[in-house]
């Protein structure tokens, strides 16, 4: 079955500095793989999804994200973070022909300003 | 552009009562997924339909059971309530089976008491 993996249940970023928010995923097929922003008390929103084209995603609010199939990564970065960066994301993986999502634990964002 | 709507946003339940949570996908979108997240925890999936037949199954308890209709509304009921049950639900819905990342709804918080 697929799974990712976040580090750091906690990530605090000063404002103007990098992003950058690590997912190892694994799974037995190649894999979709996608990360969500969720703000206090509302749903999911997804910032980007690789789905086996180019390996260099851009999202929205500036975030991308690069496709390491050597590493079995799916890290997420944004150049200079904002104070409107600060919520819980998710990163997610889902098996081709098999449409659920497994989530990964989060990673909370604090921005400091 | 219309997005997947929930219904109630908010829900109280007692110990053994019953809840009925209803779900509005896209127009078009005929895939209905189902996810549960606990208080501090990652989303997991419950249950997902396509075109009105159950298309996955995850972490659903028995006691929880959903069907899609004929417009392509869902409905996911709950019975027996326990204190655990107390989370976000989220729906999402996506026009194919092929794994493209879904639009998620703002989610039903369930507090049982």
């Amino acid at each position: 079955a697929q799974s990712v993996t976040q580090l750091g249940s906690h990530v605090s970023v000063s404002e103007g500095a990098l992003v950058l928010l690590r997912c190892n995923y694994s799974s037995s097929v190649p894999p979709y793989l996608f990360w969500y922003v969720q703000y206090p008390n509302q749903g999911l929103q997804l910032l980007l999804k690789y789905t086996s084209a180019a390996t260099l995603v851009k999202g929205i609010n500036g975030f991308e994200a690069e496709f390491k199939k050597s590493e079995t990564s799916f890290h997420l970065t944004k150049p200079s973070a904002h104070m409107s960066d600060a919520a819980e994301y998710f990163c997610a993986v889902s098996e081709r022909g098999n449409n659920r999502l497994a989530f990964g634990k989060g990673n909370q964002v604090v921005v400091i300003p | 552009a219309a997005g997947v709507i929930q219904s109630p946003r908010h829900l109280i339940k007692e110990k053994r009562e019953t809840a009925t949570l209803k779900c509005y996908p896209i127009p078009r979108h005929d895939t209905v997924y189902w996810y549960q997240q606990g208080p501090g925890q990652d989303p997991q999936f419950l249950i997902s339909f396509y075109e009105k037949m159950q298309s996955d199954k995850g972490s659903i308890p028995d006691r929880f059971s959903a069907q899609q209709f004929s417009d392509y509304h869902s409905e996911l009921n709950m019975s027996s309530l326990e204190l655990g049950d107390s989370a976000l639900y989220f729906c999402a819905s996506s026009e194919t089976t092929g794994g493209y990342g879904y639009t998620f709804g703002s989610g039903t918080r369930l507090t049982v008491v």
